[in-house]
């Protein structure tokens, strides 16, 4: 089956810097990759989503770029904001349905004001 | 409009009882599943259904049961709860591109 790995862990940044998260996965097929952020003690929520036809995709602070020949897409933030300190998690999923997804095992970011 | 609804929220439960922890969704989705959620893990898919009288295991299915009578509705069942049950379990109701989550219950196994 598909296997998500994502890097680092934890993030720490400086108010109005950039973080960057990685995830690879193994299954060439999957193609649709999206990405949730996670609040303290709330369920995830969807922030930003790409689809294999596409390399990168834009919404206000937050992007995220795919590459499917090495099979890796990040999500990047810019001009972190406090209340971006989450939990964020990506996902794999294939050609099916996005609640069949694979999830990697979270980044908690923490953006220092 | 309610989204995913699962009760309860909370639930503390001895070792080797059983308990079913509730679903629902009004989005008419025929995709539904549960998830478990660990400390420095991941969700983990526990089971799924593709709609009403279908199921099928997930990622860590063991100690779990499911069942889908109607649209709405995907109850998960603990048949003899164990420590290593102790986690979060969201359930979702998902679109082909767009998993909607419930709000969680934690389940504490003592």
């Amino acid at each position: 089956g598909e296997n998500v790995e994502q890097h680092p862990s934890t993030l720490s940044v400086q108010e109005g810097d950039s973080a960057v998260i990685k995830c690879t996965y193994s299954d060439s097929a999957s193609n649709y990759f999206p990405w949730y952020k996670q609040e303290l003690g709330k369920r995830p929520q969807l922030i930003i989503d790409i689809r294999s036809n596409v390399g990168e995709k834009k919404d206000q602070r937050i992007a995220v770029t795919l590459n499917k020949t090495a099979k890796h897409f990040s999500l990047h933030i810019t001009e972190t904001q406090p209340e971006d300190s989450a939990v964020y998690f990506c996902a794999a999923t294939l050609n099916t349905n996005a609640g069949k997804s694979t999830f990697g095992d979270g980044t908690t970011l923490t953006v220092k004001p | 409009n309610a989204g995913v609804t699962q009760t309860p929220k909370f639930q503390v439960l001895k070792t080797g009882q059983s308990m079913t922890l509730q679903c629902a969704q009004d989005m008419n989705h025929e995709y539904m599943s549960w998830y478990r959620q660990d400390p420095g893990m991941g969700l983990r898919l526990i089971h799924y259904s593709v709609g009403a009288g279908i199921t099928d295991q997930g990622e860590v299915p063991n100690g779990y049961n499911v069942s889908r009578s109607t649209t709405e509705d995907f109850p998960l069942r603990l048949l003899s709860a164990a420590p290593s049950q102790t986690s979060v379990y969201f359930c979702a109701s998902s679109s082909r591109y767009t998993i909607y989550f419930g709000e969680g219950s934690w389940l504490t196994v003592v």
